[in-house]
């Protein structure tokens, strides 16, 4: 069956750095767009950023553009999010999550950033 | 970008009642060429990722059970617990996906009254 498993997550000081990943099986990875969405602690979701099928296309929410960015290996099926400058308001869950006529969700990696 | 409105805030409902929850969007989320409405619904319990429940509108996921039903088209949506159990006490939200930068209702509490 589908599973997406997020890593990477952990505590950072602010202005810091750190890359997610989400490791996706049991479906062609090259065939579906990829996002990421976040929740803060006690906070609802926010769409975080959005990668095509291809990699042709990327996309971020307004609060993380010029800071995140967002890629994918085919060959290790994996999509990834590079995290920089990172910011207290940054500390959330982070979900992958795979696209199309529905959403399919990983379980989440949580990243705080703290000094 | 599209505001999604979610009503109420809360909601405390007896075991065995109907629950109602109202999803507005800013924007029509209907795509034309398809006639689908691009608005998901999930569930959410602590320490737990968001469930799906119901996509394109009114499509109840596969396992869902059936007392949980989606409505609505264009800009207006509602999803309908016709039973409530102990069990569908969660935070829900309503989603667009329909166009960039996709995004989520506030949520909405539900608890047993």
């Amino acid at each position: 069956q589908v599973q997406l498993v997020e890593s990477g997550g952990g505590v950072v000081q602010p202005g810091g750095s750190l890359r997610l990943s989400c490791a996706a099986s049991g479906f062609t990875f090259s065939n579906y767009g990829m996002h990421w969405v976040r929740q803060a602690p006690g906070k609802g979701l926010e769409w975080v950023a959005f990668i095509r099928y291809d990699g042709s296309n990327k996309y971020f929410a307004d609060s993380v553009k010029g800071r995140f960015t967002i890629s994918r290996d085919i060959s290790k099926k994996t999509l990834y999010l590079q995290m920089n400058s990172l910011r207290a308001e940054d500390t959330a869950v982070y979900y992958c999550a795979r696209d199309g006529d529905y959403w399919i969700w990983g379980q989440g990696t949580m990243v705080t950033v703290s000094s | 970008d599209i505001v999604m409105t979610q009503s109420p805030d809360s909601l405390a409902v007896s075991l065995g009642e109907r629950a109602t929850i109202n999803c507005k969007s800013s924007h029509s989320v209907l795509y034309s060429s398809n006639n689908n409405n691009y608005l998901a619904w999930y569930q959410q319990k602590p320490g737990q990722p968001p469930k799906l429940l119901i996509y394109w509108a009114s499509t109840r996921e596969s396992g869902v059970p059936d007392r949980f039903s989606g409505s609505g088209s264009g800009t207006d949506f509602t999803l309908t617990i016709s039973s409530l159990q102990a069990e569908d006490v969660a935070v829900y939200y309503c989603q667009q996906y329909y166009s960039i930068p996709y995004s989520f209702g506030q949520g909405t509490k539900l608890e047993i009254k």
